[in-house]
């Protein structure tokens, strides 16, 4: 079956723009995080939905980060005005649940994001 | 957040070698996964492992959760083990994995 698919695969964006990022988790999977990974902080938690829920927003990294999911499976994670240090790569993963084993996450091939 | 150490931080290994990477972590956790980071970027799960011993060809792991760590083996290495390996715990105090630094692992022919 599928995998967790995120798009753009690379992005190169002028500082100052807004981007926006794409994940589709895999089928039937009702959790749904973020992450990044940057050479300085390594891999960082961002945000979780749970549904089209997110209970927690605190791990975003500014308030020119925004997240949402639809219908309970894509996300698009919105970064405005992008500065220099939100280069990285953004990361989507889903699990079954947010419960014992399907606590389980896979991890999509993220997004490389490039803010020159 | 749960602190999550790895060690070593790098590892050069000649193809056939065995190898033990450890994972200690700081607190309770509901979850615990390795991954491989393959040069291309893609995160692969190894395992599940929040408690016990799993085998999956030549990687085995271990996790004592009553003592906070876990070990990852890589027996009979090939140069295709090249890459970094994480460890990450998961809490459902907040739902997120957090990852240790990870360790470089590469396999010389």
């Amino acid at each position: 079956g599928a995998g967790v698919s995120q798009s753009p695969s690379n992005k190169v964006t002028e500082k100052g723009k807004d981007v926006e990022l794409r994940c589709d988790p895999i089928s039937g999977h009702t959790a749904l995080y973020w992450y990044r990974q940057s050479l300085g902080q390594g891999l960082e938690f961002l945000i979780y939905f749970q549904g089209n829920s997110a209970p927690d927003k605190s791990g975003l990294p500014s308030d020119r980060f925004s997240a949402e999911r639809t219908g309970g499976s894509v996300s698009t994670l919105t970064i405005q005005r992008t500065q220099q240090e939100d280069s990285a790569v953004y990361l989507c993963a889903s699990s079954l649940a947010l419960g014992g084993p399907t606590y389980e996450q896979y991890f999509g091939p993220g997004t490389r994001l490039t803010v020159t | 957040g749960i602190q999550v150490e790895q060690s070593p931080p790098d590892l050069i290994l000649q193809e056939g070698a065995n190898s033990t990477l450890r994972c200690n972590f700081s607190d309770s956790v509901n979850n615990l996964q390795w991954f491989h980071q393959n040069p291309w970027g893609q995160l692969i799960n190894l395992f599940y492992i929040p408690s016990g011993t799993k085998q999956n060809g030549r990687l085995s792991a271990t996790t004592v959760a009553t003592e906070r760590y876990s070990l990852l083996y890589i027996s009979s290495s090939q140069t295709t083990d090249s890459g970094v390996y994480f460890c990450a715990v998961f809490s459902s105090n907040d739902y997120k994995l957090s990852f240790g630094a990870g360790t470089t692992v590469t396999v010389r022919a």
